[in-house]
């Protein structure tokens, strides 16, 4: 059964500070990944979304890395802004468009 | 584009009642449509795949004769709890794929209390 893992649950920085959030699974036979943000209460925006025969994609401040042979992925968000603070998920699709989600980080931007 | 809706946003009912959750993609037809539930810092579950026409595929543990699932076009999927319980208080989020890509776009979920 795919596990997908997040580290670290929780994170604040300061503003201006580049941080990198992880995610870990234990199947590496996956579909696609995909990074998304949650505002308290509200629902899924997402991110980035990288196909398994992929290594990375950018979307301006963001980067996201994926190993598949390791099981890994990481966001990259440079120069952290207030509005970045949410909860970011990590999910990979296993086929049949199934999606598994980390627990997520909680980050906080401080000013 | 790819923008996903849900209505309502927030319902509170007594028990024993029953809730319609709403589920559109605005801009773009589904191939299929998913329902999620989330309890408070915690992350999504899958509670089951929707197909337009056909009989939405349920994942374990989770109740199909009180979660009923209609995918009634390819833009529209709702998801009804039945004789609605204090424990089904949660938030419950929709979301729809379209494309090659099947990147999921998810709705901005509905916060249901039972009270």
């Amino acid at each position: 059964k795919q596990e997908v893992t997040q580290i670290p649950a929780a994170l604040s920085v300061p503003e201006g500070e580049n941080l990198v959030l992880n995610c870990s699974f234990t199947d590496s036979a996956i579909y696609n990944l995909q990074w998304f943000r949650q505002d308290p209460g509200k629902g899924l925006t997402s991110l980035l979304l990288i196909q398994s025969s992929q290594r990375e994609q950018t979307s301006g401040r963001l980067n996201a890395s994926l190993d598949k042979s390791s099981g890994r992925s990481t966001l990259y968000i440079a120069a952290s802004q207030p509005g970045d603070s949410a909860t970011y998920l990590c999910a990979v699709n296993e086929g049949a468009q199934k999606l598994v989600f980390g627990q997520g980080t909680r980050l906080t931007i401080n000013p | 584009g790819a923008v996903v809706s849900q209505h309502p946003s927030r319902v509170i009912c007594k028990s024993g009642t029953s809730v319609k959750i709403e589920c559109r993609s605005l801009d773009f037809q589904a191939t299929t449509m998913f329902w999620y539930r989330q309890f408070p810092k915690q992350s999504l579950m899958l509670m089951a795949t929707s197909n337009e026409g056909s009989k939405a595929t349920y994942e374990q543990g989770v109740e199909k004769d009180k979660f009923l699932i209609n995918h009634a076009s390819l833009t529209l999927s709702t998801l009804t709890v039945t004789s609605a319980h204090p424990e089904d208080s949660s938030f419950y989020i929709c979301s729809a794929t379209r494309g090659q890509k099947n990147e999921q776009y998810f709705g901005p979920g509905t916060r249901l209390t039972v009270t």
